[in-house]
């Protein structure tokens, strides 16, 4: 158990709608980052959050986006979703913001189907 | 712009065999390097990593890995192979030349043991 929580672990919904997953980083950890594992494109890096500002973007769709709040926590907000956003989304968390050697602690991931 | 490439999607060996999984990276700054483990439904799990000084890194469960500069590999060994070995391996660089902090991932290479 790497004490990173994710909710919730399985989602189904259809193209077009909208979900919203949430990650709990470790106790201390202030820095939640955001990962997409698909089929076609691997773990990808969507997006990084240190203590409730957004420090970095990666491959991250203009239709998704995420905050983290001032208990640290964080949500993954994806919007008018299609077949291809069917993935595993996973998040990870570390101590601080700009520690690039800094092992990163996953969650279990949360899976999303669209139908 | 950094990358990370793994030779063999899957790789099979027998129980007792030495294990041998390949990661070469591009990267335009000194990288840090990281193995991560991933079992059937659960997130990602650090193996081991290399971030300055002996190029020769120890894992967890009789992992290691060697960083080769001149080579830029940093392939993932374990003398004898055992069944609980079986699991997906993702080899990843980190981005020491400031910016993002999030991880670059290869494809992964599915470890397959043979009894």
């Amino acid at each position: 158990d790497s004490g990173v929580t994710q909710t919730p672990k399985h989602l189904i919904t259809a193209t077009g709608q909208r979900v919203t997953l949430r990650c709990s980083p470790r106790s201390g950890d202030l820095s939640v980052y955001w990962y997409q594992q698909s089929l076609d494109q691997g773990l990808q890096f969507l997006i990084q959050y240190y203590n409730g500002e957004e420090r970095a973007k990666g491959n991250i769709l203009e239709r998704f986006s995420a905050q983290q709040f001032p208990d640290l926590h964080s949500e993954l907000n994806l919007s008018s979703l299609e077949l291809g956003d069917s993935a595993l989304y996973f998040c990870a968390s570390t101590p601080s913001g700009r520690a690039p050697y800094n092992e990163q602690f996953f969650g279990p991931g949360t899976r999303l189907t669209v139908l | 712009a950094q990358s990370v490439t793994q030779l063999g999607s899957h790789v099979s060996v027998s129980e007792g065999a030495l294990v041998l999984l390949r990661c070469n990276y591009s990267s335009s700054v000194p990288p840090y390097l990281f193995w991560y483990v991933q079992y059937p439904n659960q997130g990602l799990q650090l193996l081991l990593k290399y971030t300055t000084g002996a190029t020769l890194v120890k894992g967890i469960n009789g992992f290691e890995a060697e960083f080769k500069k001149s080579e830029t590999s940093f392939h993932l060994t374990k003398p004898s192979a055992h069944m609980s070995d079986a699991a997906e391996y993702f080899c990843a660089v980190g981005n020491s030349g400031g910016g993002a902090d999030g991880l670059t991932f290869g494809k992964g290479t599915h470890l397959i043991i043979q009894p």
